[in-house]
């Protein structure tokens, strides 16, 4: 079965500066996809960004960077130029490409962004 | 384009009693995902339907919980009888059919069982 381990429960940056949060993955699997889901306080969970295992190349959604190294199953969000709304929960996610789709999540980083 | 809706945004019942969910899909959304998430913990998929049929129900406590998607657009979850250990946020996600597309997530429904 796989898993999904964050290793930080909290991180905090300034404004400004830039952020990276660990997420870990295991499975036997060759092909499948990584997210990180951003989940505001009190507010829906939204996806930031997307990788697929078959592309070497790190995916980037302006500030949001992935590093994703798939022999050491490492997928680590960067946050450059952090912002205020920036602060959140954030989950790192997986999903077999052969399965139904379900996401199976970490149990998240809370990143505290202070001005 | 209007998001996942979902109802109650928050509810709290004695335990042994019954509680329900609703949860409307984006338009045109075949597939539905109810996921449990426990405080300081990551969503975990308890129901996925595919319009109106039930594609993983796996870790879904059947003796307690039940789903259904009629017609293939809303869904209820219920829960009966509630335990302490069912407190948790409820949330509902929907997709186009196919496993490459986003899952767009409700607000959730909060759910404290006392």
């Amino acid at each position: 079965a796989q898993t999904v381990t964050q290793s930080q429960p909290e991180m905090s940056v300034q404004e400004a500066e830039t952020v990276t949060l660990s997420c870990t993955y295991d499975t036997s699997e060759s092909d499948y996809y990584l997210f990180w889901y951003k989940q505001p306080p009190s507010r829906q969970m939204i996806l930031v960004i997307r990788q697929e295992a078959y592309k070497q190349q790190n995916a980037t959604e302006n500030r949001f960077s992935v590093n994703f190294q798939k022999a050491a199953k490492s997928f680590s969000l960067k946050i450059s130029d952090s912002q205020l709304g920036d602060a959140a929960m954030y989950f790192c996610a997986y999903r077999s490409r052969r399965n139904t789709g379900k996401l199976i999540f970490g149990q998240g980083t809370t990143l505290q962004v202070k001005p | 384009e209007a998001g996942v809706a979902q109802s109650p945004r928050y509810k709290i019942i004695e335990k042994r009693q019954s509680v329900a969910f609703w949860c409307n899909p984006i338009s045109g959304h075949a597939t539905l995902y109810w996921y449990q998430q426990i405080l300081g913990q990551g969503p975990k998929l308890l129901i996925q339907f595919q319009n109106n049929g039930v594609v993983d129900d796996s870790q879904l406590p059947k003796d307690r919980f039940s789903a259904e998607r009629l017609k293939g657009v809303d869904s209820t979850l219920k829960i009966q009888p509630a335990k302490l250990e069912d407190s948790a946020v409820y949330l509902c996600a929907s997709s186009v059919r196919g496993m490459a597309y986003e899952q767009y997530f409700g607000p959730g429904t909060r759910l404290t069982v006392t």
